[in-house]
């Protein structure tokens, strides 16, 4: 049972430019978290979807935008990208109404933006 | 004030030390708290849960101080491969599972 999946693994992009990540949730998961982590720092909440609409967001502008599809796989769109966007995200699937387990990340996509 | 707090080390200790890192945290409606371990440009990953009456797995043992809002974690006989960054994290209390985590706490273990 394949856990949480993120694609690509690296990629670099120009200031300016605009990225898609995306991530797939584990088998019976239907909430998907976005999770920045900058270097140095710990993963900061970006946004949480639910029933393909965001639940909560982070203090994170609205350049950063989300998407829930139907199969509960989830794509975080990031525009008008900053230097300051360099950074591993990362994303989480758990069950909506497990509000305190722990949360399991896929492996990341390192952003660096040049 | 963030809402979670580490000390972000280094922690340098030879092996088969006992080292402990803390983690503060300012939500007092929190209601429930991790350690995770992240290994150098790889992701989080759940070490273990801290319950309040405090547990243990293996070398690591994890406590919680509700009255005043810390988690703590005791990593015993320590180990080369224990180097690594310890990051506390804070289901703040929402309901809602989005986790706020410190900033980390680096540790070397040398020979």
């Amino acid at each position: 049972d394949a856990g949480v999946t993120q694609s690509p693994t690296h990629l670099i992009k120009t200031r300016g430019q605009q990225v898609t990540l995306r991530c797939s949730p584990k088998s019976g998961h239907d909430t998907v978290s976005w999770y920045q982590q900058a270097l140095g720092q710990g993963p900061q909440f970006i946004f949480q979807y639910y029933e393909e609409e965001e639940r909560q967001r982070g203090n994170f502008p609205d350049r950063f935008s989300g998407h829930q599809f139907p199969n509960y796989s989830s794509e975080l769109n990031v525009n008008a990208l900053l230097l300051g966007d360099s950074a591993l995200y990362l994303c989480a699937s758990s069950t909506t109404g497990q509000g305190n387990s722990p949360l399991h990340f896929g492996n990341g996509t390192r952003l660096t933006v040049t | 004030r963030k809402e979670v707090e580490q000390d972000p080390g280094p922690f340098n200790v030879p092996e088969g030390a006992t080292v402990a890192f803390n983690c503060t945290y300012s939500n007092s409606a929190s209601q429930s708290f991790f350690w995770y371990r992240q290994d150098c440009r790889k992701e989080p990953k759940l070490l273990m849960s801290v319950y309040s009456s405090g547990n243990e797995d293996g070398r690591f043992t994890a406590q919680l101080n509700r009255a005043s809002q810390y988690i703590s974690l005791l990593i015993r006989d320590s180990k080369l491969s224990d180097s690594a960054t310890y990051l506390c994290a804070v289901n703040g209390g929402t309901g809602f599972q989005k986790l706020v985590f410190g900033t980390g706490t680096r540790l070397l273990v040398s020979p």
